[in-house]
């Protein structure tokens, strides 16, 4: 069965200290993989897929296959980037979304 | 664009009760997915419509029914509510894809919250 797992609740650094969010999957087929994220008192958007291997807002992820992992990170972290994280899977075929649990993260000054 | 909008923004329904709820893609977006949300939890998937059929379903009982109109807006339709379906639920639109070239990221509403007393 596909299933997305994020291990923190809540992680908190401080400010311009590196952040790693952390998510691992398991799929049997070709995964494509997601972070959306949830700034307070607004809706949930995209922030980057494995696919466009870009970096947003500073943030990176890397798909690694072998240990069914989509790990997001920013080398420094702001105070703005405090919101809620999800990773996503998304499954081809019935065009289905698999989200995780959601880690927290909180700047702090 | 106002982005994918929904309707009501929240409601109150006892136990036993049909709910509807609704929901408008974002101009351009032929597939309309909706999630339920419980508090704490991340989205959990419940159908996903694509050009008007459905193209996914996850795992909810057969209370749970959608349809998607000719002009891409979405129905999800709730019988006989019970306590544990309070939740937030989540419309999400793409652009879609028939076949399996690539995922269309989603893009996501506000959400219904909906208490059951």
């Amino acid at each position: 069965a596909q299933r997305v797992t994020q291990p923190e609740k809540l992680l908190s650094v401080f400010k311009g200290a590196p952040v790693e969010l952390k998510c691992n999957y398991s799929y049997s087929g070709s995964p494509e993989l997601f972070w959306y994220v949830q700034y307070s008192r607004q809706r949930l958007q995209l922030l980057l897929r494995h696919i466009s291997r870009e970096s947003i807002k500073g943030f990176t992820a890397d798909l690694n296959k072998g240990e069914t992992s989509f790990h997001l990170k920013k080398p420094f972290a702001q105070e703005e980037d405090s919101a809620m994280y999800y990773c996503a899977l998304g499954i081809k075929y019935g065009q289905n979304f698999v989200f995780g649990p959601g880690t927290r993260l909180s700047v702090l000054p | 664009d106002a982005g994918v909008t929904q309707s009501p923004t929240h409601l109150i329904k006892t136990r036993g009760q049909q709910v509807t709820l609704r929901c408008s893609p974002i101009s351009g977006h032929k597939s309309v997915s909706w999630y339920q949300q419980v508090l704490g939890q991340g989205p959990q998937f419940i159908f996903q419509y694509y050009e008007k059929e459905e193209r996914g379903r996850g795992n909810f009982p057969d209370r749970f029914s959608a349809r998607q109109f000719p002009n891409y807006s979405s129905e999800l339709n709730v019988n006989a509510l019970l306590l544990g379906d309070s939740a937030l639920y989540l419309c999400a639109s793409s652009l879609g894809a028939k076949g399996k070239e690539f995922i269309s990221p989603q893009h996501f509403g506000d959400g219904t919250r909906l208490s059951i007393l």
